[in-house]
């Protein structure tokens, strides 16, 4: 099994509003990556979680909060978003992370619009 | 800067052809090289990925074809099919953990 799993597919928020995005993978791995997407862009890293720890954080806005509750389970807090925020997010697993030959595997990504 | 450049921009190839989108970098600590395939509305998918001592790597219809000292590398997509119709990236991995991509690449097959 290959699958990383993410809620919602799609979501629409106001700029004042608090929501969360929901990543998931049951294939052991033990490192998790959180991706932004923009339309006709390749994906671009903000955050690495390596054994449930934060890793490497790509200098990305506080308005975004990741966090690890488990290895098997990874979560991107949105506050206070701007309108060019709207992109796919994009969650990924892999064995894990700093090692050579880390294959990534990719979810659906979740569609976000901010209004 | 971009550490991944990748051409062509968009590619238009008959049924049946042969696809080739070139990829070429120039920090040496990449150390693996994805391939990845994105239909819209899709996360990418993993197609094929090659390490740096392998010249070449096959698998069905996609094959990679890899030059160390130019530092460039390649994809390959035999009896192009028009399934095959997508964004495909290159991509490098750094130490171990940052994925850098490729601008991408649209591919149309015709039928």
């Amino acid at each position: 099994d290959t699958e990383v799993t993410q809620t919602p597919k799609h979501l629409v928020m106001g700029m004042t509003n608090k929501k969360s995005l929901k990543c998931e993978q049951h294939m052991g791995h033990r490192a998790m990556y959180w991706y932004k997407q923009k339309a006709k862009k390749p994906p671009e890293l903000m955050f690495v979680y390596s054994y449930e720890k934060l890793s490497i954080n790509e200098s990305v806005p506080s308005r975004f909060s990741p966090e690890c509750p488990n290895s098997s389970l990874l979560n991107l807090h949105l506050h206070a978003l701007q309108p060019e925020d709207s992109a796919l997010y994009l969650c990924a697993s892999s064995r894990q992370a700093g090692s050579s030959y880390n294959e990534q595997f990719f979810g659906p990504g979740t569609r976000l619009t901010v209004l | 800067q971009q550490q991944v450049k990748q051409s062509p921009q968009s590619l238009i190839v008959q049924k049946g052809g042969i696809s080739i989108i070139n990829c070429a970098y120039e920090n040496t600590a990449f150390d693996y090289f994805p391939w990845y395939q994105q239909f819209p509305g899709k996360g990418p998918a993993l197609l094929i990925a090659i390490r740096p001592d392998v010249s070449e790597k096959k698998e069905g219809r996609f094959t990679i074809s890899f030059n160390k000292s130019a530092k460039q590398f390649s994809l390959h997509i035999m009896d192009s099919q028009p399934g095959d119709s997508a964004t495909y990236f290159c991509a490098a991995l750094e130490y171990g953990n940052k994925l850098v991509f490729g601008a991408g690449t649209i591919l149309r097959v015709k039928s």
